[in-house]
């Protein structure tokens, strides 16, 4: 098993631009989670899904779109970019809800200028 | 708003026994408390998670009392490899039973 696999791993993008972050799992696994965490801070749940078809906001959703079309695929969409949106994106999964474990690919290091 | 608190940092020496402790006011009572473990440049992993009073795998310990408004992540004998931020990671009911983190405990190891 893969577990959890996220591209591109590095990537710059000019004000205003667009880009999808890629995540995929093998572990069919439910539920899916995107994280960003800042330079020197902690993680912060951008949204989640539950299922395919099924999505929601966390706790830092503005500027950012999802989709889940299928168990294992949930690509994260930036459609203007902008400086604030430089951070490390994670990518997690986990079985079941309320905080079950969670496992998480290696990331994307995305800089906005 | 609730919040979740962690230690900015902590240091320690080879072998001692650290803990590291979360507190959390307003989670969810049906939901488990779980730790995670981050080296740089890497994604967090799990090290451990409970609902209430103690559980121990084999790399470390938790203990959450009664209330649940705080839990502490023990680990025995630390060495230079446990160098890493350790964070809490929690349902907080008061952000519509949100999965939080909490802002992480980075933990050096000294020999």
């Amino acid at each position: 098993n893969a577990g959890v696999t996220q591209t591109p791993k590095f990537r710059i993008l000019k004000i205003g631009q667009s880009m999808t972050l890629q995540c995929t799992q093998d572990m069919n696994h439910n539920y899916m989670y995107w994280y960003r965490q800042d330079p020197g801070m902690g993680l912060k749940l951008i949204y989640y899904s539950v299922g395919a078809g099924i999505t929601d906001k966390g706790e830092v959703p503005n500027g950012y779109n999802v989709s889940r079309s299928t168990t294992e695929d949930f690509p994260l969409r930036l459609e203007l970019a902008a400086p604030s949106q430089t951070s490390v994106y994670f990518c997690a999964s986990s079985y079941g809800a309320g905080g079950d474990t969670q496992y998480f690919g290696p990331g994307t290091r995305l800089t906005v200028l | 708003l609730a919040k979740t608190t962690q230690p900015i940092s902590m240091d320690s020496y080879e072998g001692q026994e650290v803990n590291i402790t979360c507190s959390h006011n307003n989670i969810a009572t049906n939901d488990y408390i779980t730790w995670y473990q981050q080296f740089p440049s890497q994604g967090p992993r799990f090290i451990i998670q409970g609902y209430k009073t103690k559980v121990t795998n084999e790399v470390a310990s938790l203990f959450i009392p009664a209330d649940r408004k705080s839990s502490t992540l023990s680990l025995p004998r630390v060495s230079l490899s446990d160098t890493a931020v350790y964070y809490c990671l929690v349902v907080d009911l008061s952000q519509g039973g949100k999965l939080i983190f909490g802002q992480g405990t980075e933990l050096s190891v000294k020999p």
